[in-house]
């Protein structure tokens, strides 16, 4: 089983702070995908990076996926409350040639206040 | 259009018994996913459906664990004799179809509580 290892675990900042959160791997991914779950409801999905060295833009997140697919990092800009949640980065591992299931990363929980 | 539905959104149970948990995918979605959440074991992988048929059974934790699809739409989750360490958040996720570049839609989840 490939593992997704997440830091930091918890952060707590205050409204205008810039962060980063990063995703580690040993192994290889063909993609990764970010997603942001809020309380009482399931991940949502953000972003996905496939290319290796690859930069995306969702208003003030940053995503971007490492040059040798086995890392991934999410900087967000100026935080505001609403980004408060549970940030998961997440990759598909194959069963039989299809990507049968996503592996979570064990999750990065922030906290903006005002 | 109507996203990934569970039911029951809580269910607090005793130690020993069975739960069924219910998942209602995106109409015309193939694949279907379960996952559980829990604190110490962050989000994991149990089971996988395309169709009525289940592929990938590897992440189900115990044989006391089933699922099953029917009319390649809804899916149960069944816990059998449940224990106190069942108790987790159990989420389901549907796709258009079962690949490396679909995205999973999840739902909002069945929250599990064994007592």
């Amino acid at each position: 089983t490939q593992l997704l290892e997440q830091s930091p675990q918890f952060l707590s900042i205050q409204e205008g702070e810039n962060l980063t959160v990063y995703c580690n791997s040993s192994s290889v991914f063909s993609s990764l995908q970010w997603y942001r779950q809020e309380p009482g409801e399931g991940p949502v999905l953000l972003v996905t990076v496939v290319t290796g060295g690859e930069v995306k833009k969702l208003k003030r997140l940053t995503f971007q996926f490492g040059d040798a697919r086995k890392d991934s990092s999410l900087h967000i800009t100026a935080a505001q409350p609403g980004d408060t949640g549970l940030y998961l980065c997440a990759g598909p591992e194959m069963f039989a040639g299809t990507a049968s299931k996503l592996t979570f990363g064990t999750g990065t929980r922030l906290q903006v206040t005002l | 259009g109507a996203g990934v539905s569970q039911s029951p959104s809580n269910k607090v149970t005793e130690k020993g018994k069975d739960v069924e948990l219910r998942c209602d995918p995106i109409s015309g979605h193939t694949a279907l996913y379960w996952y559980r959440q829990s604190l110490g074991q962050g989000l994991e992988f149990l089971i996988y459906f395309q169709g009525n048929s289940a592929p990938d059974k590897s992440g189900l934790p115990s044989d006391r664990f089933s699922a099953e699809r029917t009319g390649g739409s809804v899916s149960t989750l069944t816990i059998q004799r449940t224990q106190q360490e069942d108790s987790a958040v159990y989420l389901c996720a549907s796709s258009l179809i079962a690949g490396a570049g679909d995205t999973q839609y999840f739902g909002p989840g069945t929250r599990l509580t064994v007592l």
